[in-house]
């Protein structure tokens, strides 16, 4: 069985740092790519970064809005996937999904961040 | 960006009635290699998303066959037929052929 299970949230002051954490089991980690999906209180969801696998040089794309504040990585040997947040906003306030694959096929079931002074 | 344009925003539906929501992209959805990369996702009240079609018309496992997608290019639509109780939720389109990943604004599914 595929598991996805975010931690790391909490709450902070703007301009701060917070690192999650996703922790993963139930298919080949190595091999697969991996999200980071986020979703504002009462709002939409929005793709923040995508990390590819080894084979792919663990080439990460980013969405505009967090780009040079937000560094995602892995680690194969632990099966889990992080996202290192930095100068946090008010704005990056959401729940944080880890979700596996380009194609979102699988969801853990998310962790809260909340920015705010 | 691909924009990606849901429509409607809600939807207010009998038990055992069929609904269609819509979902256009600014660009062409077509990969290089062929095949087309957009997906239909279901959150339920407090729960994460679920995926529930990929690449337009594939169902994932356990999903009722009820549901059903369609379209292609830049034009697609969800259809459930016969409604339930537990198909209410947020439905969103997602597109992941063009970086960056993009979702529609979500379709809120209520029953009357």
């Amino acid at each position: 069985e595929v598991q996805l299970v975010e931690t790391g949230g909490g709450l902070v002051r703007p301009g701060s740092s917070l690192k999650l954490s996703c922790a993963t089991s139930g298919f080949t980690f190595s091999n697969t790519w991996m999200n980071w999906v986020r979703q504002a209180p009462g709002k939409g969801l929005e793709w923040v970064a995508l990390i590819k696998d080894k084979y792919s040089n663990y080439e990460a794309n980013y969405a505009e809005s967090v780009k040079g504040r937000f560094t995602i990585s892995r680690d194969d040997s632990k099966s889990r996937v992080y996202l290192q947040m930095n100068t946090l906003r008010d704005q990056d306030t959401a729940t944080y999904y880890c979700t596996r694959t380009i194609d979102f096929d699988y969801w853990g079931q998310g962790v809260m961040v909340t920015v705010s002074s | 960006d691909v924009v990606m344009t849901q429509t409607p925003p809600s939807l207010s539906v009998a038990i055992g009635q069929s609904v269609s929501i819509s979902c256009k992209s600014s660009q062409s959805l077509v990969y290089s290699d062929g095949k087309t990369y957009l997906h239909w996702l279901l959150q339920s009240s407090g729960r994460s998303p679920k995926r529930l079609i990929y690449q337009v018309s594939n169902l994932d496992s356990g999903v009722p066959d009820r549901f059903s997608g369609t379209g292609s290019q830049k034009d697609f639509t969800l259809k459930i037929s016969r409604v339930e109780a537990k198909d209410l939720g947020v439905y969103y389109c997602a597109q992941t052929t063009h970086f960056p990943l993009t979702f529609g604004s979500g379709t809120k599914l209520e029953i009357k």
